[in-house]
């Protein structure tokens, strides 16, 4: 059981470069998310995903897209990489019950810096 | 909008001593949960502990326990016989019963002096 993956760990692009983060999770979770962490400000919610073909928008959604074919993977997608996009991300996967997330676990974080 | 705030950006303490990390939230709402989240240097998340709102009696793991005061709206997490291996940022997040997504507070740098 690896929990959640995500790859790759490190990447540096290029400003209006794209580039696609993967995450994936092997626990049967309904629930997907994605986070990105900034100095002094925590995380904060960008894209989630309660099943299959179904997701929506967090709290900064602005630059990227995401869709969720299986249950068990749920890609985030740089369109045209900005410096404003120089982040840590967060994949986190949990149960859907009764209409909302449980307790979510994260996986290890890709650090993505845009030059 | 609910709000999450640690006030204390960097902690430290002797090890094996005792510390406790502050964080006040901001909700109207009644039925929500909260949760402490460690980070190590090695950046991954580990939940330490989850305390929902419905339930009077303070949440305990091991040697980490929390004090939760629901009309004061305060969620402190308190380490005891703090080891080495503490040392790490630490989140407080907020989620409402019904909500999908966590609200993170900027988090405490923990360090452990030996």
């Amino acid at each position: 059981n690896a929990g959640v993956t995500q790859t790759p760990k490190f990447q540096v692009l290029k400003t209006g470069q794209s580039m696609t983060l993967q995450c994936a999770q092997d626990m049967n979770h309904e629930y997907m998310s994605w986070y990105r962490q900034d100095p002094g400000m925590g995380l904060r919610l960008i894209h989630y995903s309660v099943g299959a073909g179904i997701t929506d928008q967090g709290e900064v959604p602005n630059g990227y897209n995401v869709s969720r074919s299986t249950t068990e993977d749920f890609p985030l997608r740089l369109l045209s990489a900005a410096p404003s996009q120089t982040s840590v991300y967060f994949c986190a996967s949990s149960r859907f019950n009764r209409g909302q997330a449980d307790t979510q676990y994260f996986g290890p974080g890709t650090r993505l810096t845009v030059l | 909008a609910q709000t999450v705030t640690q006030s204390q950006p960097e902690m430290s303490v002797q090890e094996a001593e005792t510390v406790t990390l502050s964080c006040t939230y901001d909700t109207s709402e009644s039925d929500y949960y909260l949760f402490w989240y460690k980070q190590p240097p090695s950046r991954q998340m580990i939940l330490v502990i989850r305390q929902e709102a419905y339930k009077q009696q303070n949440a305990t793991e091991n040697r980490f326990s929390v004090n939760f005061q629901k009309a004061a709206k305060s969620f402190s997490l308190k380490i005891s016989d703090s080891q080495l291996g503490d040392a790490a940022m630490y989140f407080c997040a907020y989620r409402y019963q019904g909500a999908q997504k966590l609200v993170f507070g900027q988090g405490t740098r923990l360090t452990i002096n030996p």
